[in-house]
C-alpha cells in the first residue's frame, strides 16, 4: 500500500515531441506528489509539485496531471529538449512526512 | 546559497570496515534525510531528523547502520562493519518544517545533495 509504481522505465522522444510519465499509488492518504529531476552524478532535484485537491498544475512546459479517483499522477513535458535527458521520479509523501518514491523513467530527448 | 553538502563525493573500502558518510544541510533548514538510491530497490528513506531529534528511523536495514545530528548543521550515516551489498549512492536531503510531523499545510520541498558513491569490495 506504500508503493508507487511508475512507468514507462525508460523513453525516448524526439525533440519537440511530448514526453509523459506515468504513476500510479494506492494509499489515500498520501498528500503530496512531487516530481524530482536527476542528472547523472547529482542528486534528485525537486522540478514541480501537486496537492491532491488540485487537478492540473502547469510550470512552464511541464505539466503535473492528477486524478484522485484512479490515484495516478502524470507528468507531461512539453516541447521536449535534449537538455531534458535524465531520470524523472515520481514520490507520494505519506504519514510522517515520509517520501515514497517510483522506480524511476530514464528519459533520452533525441536531437 | 549553499546546498547541502555531502562527503566524501566517493568512497572506496573493503568489507568489514567501518564507514562514515557526512552531511551538511542548507542553512535554516530543520529537516534531514538520508536516503540510500539502488538499481534494485530505487531511492529508500533510511532514517529522518526534526530539529536534530531522530523521527523515524524505519528504513534502516539493520544494526549496522547508525546515524547522528548532533547539531543544525552537521549529520553522520555510519556503517559498522561495512558489505558488499550495501554499495549504494547514499543522499542527505533538508528541508524547513514548521511542523513535527510534516502535516498537509508543510509542503516544503526537500532538497538533495549531490551523494556518496559507496563501494564495498
Amino acid at each position: 500500500q506504500q508503493q508507487v509504481k511508475q512507468s514507462p522505465q525508460s523513453l525516448i522522444v524526439q525533440k519537440g515531441g511530448i514526453s509523459i510519465i506515468n504513476c500510479a499509488y494506492e494509499n489515500t492518504a498520501f498528500d503530496y506528489f512531487p516530481w524530482y529531476q536527476q542528472f547523472p552524478g547529482k542528486g534528485p532535484a525537486l522540478l514541480i509539485a501537486i496537492r491532491p485537491d488540485v487537478s492540473e498544475k502547469k510550470e512552464g512546459r511541464f505539466t503535473i496531471s492528477f486524478n484522485k479517483s484512479a490515484k495516478q499522477f502524470s507528468l507531461h513535458i512539453m516541447d521536449s529538449q535534449p537538455g531534458d535527458s535524465a531520470t524523472y521520479f515520481c514520490a507520494a509523501r505519506g504519514r510522517g512526512g515520509k517520501l515514497i518514491f517510483g522506480q524511476g523513467t530514464e528519459l533520452s530527448v533525441k536531437p | 546559497d549553499a546546498g547541502v553538502i555531502q562527503s566524501p563525493r566517493h568512497e572506496v573500502t573493503e568489507m568489514g570496515q567501518e564507514v562514515t558518510l557526512r552531511c551538511k544541510p542548507i542553512s535554516g533548514h530543520n529537516s534531514l534525510f538520508w536516503y540510500r538510491q539502488t538499481m534494485m530497490r530505487g531511492l529508500e528513506l533510511l532514517i529522518y531528523f526534526n530539529n536534530n531529534v531522530p523521527i523515524d528511523d524505519s528504513g534502516m536495514p539493520e544494526d549496522r547502520f547508525s546515524a547522528k545530528m548532533p547539531n543544525a548543521s552537521f549529520s553522520t550515516l555510519k556503517i559498522q562493519p561495512s558489505e558488499p551489498r550495501d554499495s549504494a549512492v547514499y543522499f542527505c536531503a533538508s528541508s524547513f518544517s514548521r511542523t513535527y510531523t510534516l502535516s498537509a499545510r508543510d509542503n516544503q520541498p526537500q532538497h538533495f545533495g549531490d551523494g556518496t558513491r559507496l563501494s564495498i569490495l
